[in-house]
């Protein structure tokens, strides 16, 4: 298993401000995910981050609204830029089990955007 | 590509009664398969995988479930539910990593399990 610890778990920002959001994990992992839960929904993958490359975004999210760090192999940062209420969501990150597939997650951080 | 379809939004269900939260897929590839439980304001924890064998897998806290090939699906059940199993309840799938190098989850859009005293 891994731990995952993300920063900030919670904040309140105002509209056209960017927050970036911090992963760190207790292991060294090849690849790590960030999802974004918007309220009552479902978990969407916005990119997956390798280290030494630029992310892979999937299909609605891009680069500019979303740019991604991933300076080593136990860190990765998720920059929400320009936000709109529209952005208000839960983001985690996550990382995959070597063998198992499965993905453990960090607790995630909460956003309000007003 | 692969999706996932939770048929049930809700399931309400009094404590101590079965329960069974239904869950369906898609997808051209070998998968795995994956449920995970959401509760209140904290991240996902996963319930149970299946990877290959056994069709039927045990989970953490009474839970189970059955992988069906020829139905495409995935049921998630527990025979006797308690207060404390109300949570969102997500099924997930990926796509066996030695047929593709896509390795991210899909999740299906949830289901909230409410167990009434």
């Amino acid at each position: 298993s891994a731990v995952i610890s993300q920063k900030p778990s919670r904040d309140i920002c105002q509209r056209g401000t960017s927050l970036t959001i911090q992963c760190q994990v207790d292991s060294q992992v090849t690849m790590m995910f960030w999802y974004r839960q918007q309220p009552g929904q479902s978990l969407t993958l916005i990119a997956t981050a390798n280290q030494g490359s630029e992310a892979t975004y999937e299909s609605g999210f891009v680069i500019d609204k979303f740019p991604i760090s991933r300076p080593n192999l136990t860190f990765s940062t998720l920059t929400v830029s320009n936000m709109s209420p529209e952005d208000s969501s839960i983001y985690l990150c996550s990382v995959q089990g070597a063998y198992t597939g499965e993905l453990f997650f960090g607790e995630g951080s909460r956003l309000t955007v007003l | 590509a692969q999706s996932v379809t939770q048929l049930d939004s809700q399931v309400p269900v009094f404590e101590e009664a079965p329960v069974e939260l239904r869950c369906n897929y898609s997808s051209s590839v070998s998968v795995y398969l994956f449920w995970y439980v959401q509760y209140p304001n904290q991240g996902l924890q996963l319930l149970l995988k299946y990877l290959s064998g056994s069709t039927l897998v045990k989970g953490i806290n009474g839970f189970e479930a059955e992988f069906n090939k020829s139905q495409t699906s995935f049921h998630l059940r527990k025979p006797s539910v308690h207060i404390s199993d109300t949570a969102e309840y997500f099924c997930a799938v990926s796509p066996h990593p030695m047929d593709t190098g896509r390795r991210a989850l899909t999740f299906g859009s949830g289901t909230r399990l409410q167990v009434q005293p």
